[in-house]
């Protein structure tokens, strides 16, 4: 059972807008700890999509974009191409239990 | 760039100790801007924070593993080592390792990971 509530799996047509979200408590997100974003090709190490909430590090496109509001934090996805679908973490840092959280993680399909 | 990549047994035996090395390439691990980390992954599932070491020697342990962990770090050798005991087949997993940067709670890079398997 993961600190941080992500739904297992989420679908959308190519070009379409998905979102992913990321439930937390007021011992992470709602304590004002910043969520970074993780995309996870299969067989490969997660690589840092987004991060401190809505920021992209270099050479991610700007159809990635984060979002967070109170225990909660979202990830959404424009113009859906057949290479985002893969695995999506999000993670933050949760001070009831002095360590770093991660969410169970979401398989985004691409009809 | 940095590039981290770990090395170590991929089979272990129940009830032994996981031994595994980080060896961080294209910058210094001394370097007093980042701290050192190891997450693990099983098969199927999600991820999990490990522990972290500042070049200092300074540790922070996951609570739920702290018990079973060490981390080291040899900055002559520009690595940092996972020794996890009395393992089961709970601890059969990718084991990544990774930096994070002070002041900051992300994890930039990965290492591209190494799998583990606790079987007898």
């Amino acid at each position: 059972q993961s600190v941080l509530t992500q739904p297992p799996s989420v679908s959308g047509a190519p070009g379409q807008r998905v979102t992913i979200s990321c439930t937390g408590s007021s011992s992470n997100i709602g304590a004002g700890h910043d969520v970074h974003w993780y995309q996870q090709l299969p067989g490969t190490a997660p690589k840092l999509l987004i991060y401190n909430n809505n920021n992209r590090p270099s050479g991610v496109p700007d159809r990635f974009s984060g979002s967070k509001s109170g225990t909660s934090a979202s990830l959404a996805i424009t113009g859906l191409q057949a290479e985002d679908e893969t695995d999506y973490y999000c993670q933050s840092y949760d001070s009831s239990l002095s360590g770093w959280v991660f969410g169970g993680g979401t398989k985004l399909t691409v009809l | 760039q940095v590039q981290l990549q770990e090395s170590g047994p991929g089979l272990v035996k129940p009830s032994q100790t996981l031994s595994l090395t980080c060896t961080v390439s294209g910058g210094s691990i001394s370097s007093g801007d980042y701290y050192w980390s190891w997450i693990r992954q099983p098969a199927g599932k999600g991820l999990e924070w490990i522990g972290r070491i500042y070049p200092s020697g300074s540790t922070n342990y996951n609570p739920s593993l702290k018990s079973r962990v060490t981390i080291s770090i040899d900055t002559s050798k520009n690595q940092f080592s996972l020794k996890l005991g009395s393992v089961t087949a709970a601890d059969t997993a990718v084991y990544y390792c990774a930096r994070m940067a002070v002041g900051f709670d992300y994890f930039d890079p990965w290492g591209q990971g190494t799998l583990v398997t606790v079987s007898s």
